[in-house]
């Protein structure tokens, strides 16, 4: 099936610093990637839908300019939290599409990164 | 419009039992409804997905029950094993790849 991978898996950085995350997927083309972020014990909430050579697309009241996102090929995204803050932790979690055979286009998620600001 | 509700927030069930989550939702130009299961510190893994035309479909020990009138569909699991104690999200898609994301059901099969 189609494997979705993240990088690095957890991260722990000070306040004032830039993480970057990346997100491959592993054995297909994804035009079209996905970040998400979830609380602890909560869903997953859409932060913003990244899209292969064009810029991304947020949902509301996420900032742009704080969660930064690349989709510099067809099986990669990176999502850089930039000038982090104790509140960014939280789990970060992306997804690529993919059409499957029997299940037609289907969203495989990424295994997580935990983030943690001292 | 564009939430999807999902009950219970937490469910135990014992070994053999049959588990029952339930969604609703509000927007019918929802045209896909998947179902993942998540393990703690693990991302969702897509269980079984289904399609507004179909009121059922089954694989292996899940089976997704669909009603269009109501809309509301549910996740039934057979058997339930303690390895299904997990964290189960429904979802419906809105619009190209978009997908809503129910509040999480919390499972624990007890042995």
């Amino acid at each position: 099936g189609a494997v979705v991978s993240q990088h690095p898996s957890w991260v722990i950085c000070k306040s004032g610093t830039s993480v970057k995350i990346e997100c491959r997927s592993l054995d297909f083309q994804a035009t079209t990637m996905f970040w998400y972020r979830q609380f602890p014990k909560q869903s997953l909430m859409l932060m913003a839908t990244s899209n292969e050579g064009s810029k991304a697309t947020y949902e509301q009241g996420v900032e742009k300019d704080k969660f930064l996102i690349n989709h510099a090929s067809l099986t990669l995204s990176t999502l850089t939290v930039t000038s982090a803050h104790p509140e960014d932790s939280s789990f970060y979690i992306c997804s690529a599409t993919a059409l499957t055979s029997g299940r037609g286009e289907t969203q495989y998620f990424g295994p997580g990164t935990r983030l943690l600001v001292l | 419009q564009q939430q999807v509700k999902q009950s219970p927030q937490s469910l135990i069930v014992q070994k053999g039992g049959i588990s029952i989550i339930n969604c609703a939702y509000e927007n019918t130009a929802f045209d896909y409804f998947p179902w993942y299961q998540q393990f703690p510190g693990k991302g969702p893994a897509l269980l079984i997905a289904i399609r507004p035309d179909v009121s059922e479909k089954k694989e292996g020990r899940f089976t997704i029950s669909f009603n269009k009138s109501a809309k509301q569909f549910s996740l039934h699991i057979m058997d339930s094993q303690p390895g299904d104690s997990a964290t189960y999200f429904c979802a419906a898609r809105a619009g190209t790849y978009k997908y809503i994301f129910g509040t999480g059901t919390r499972l624990k099969v007890l042995a």
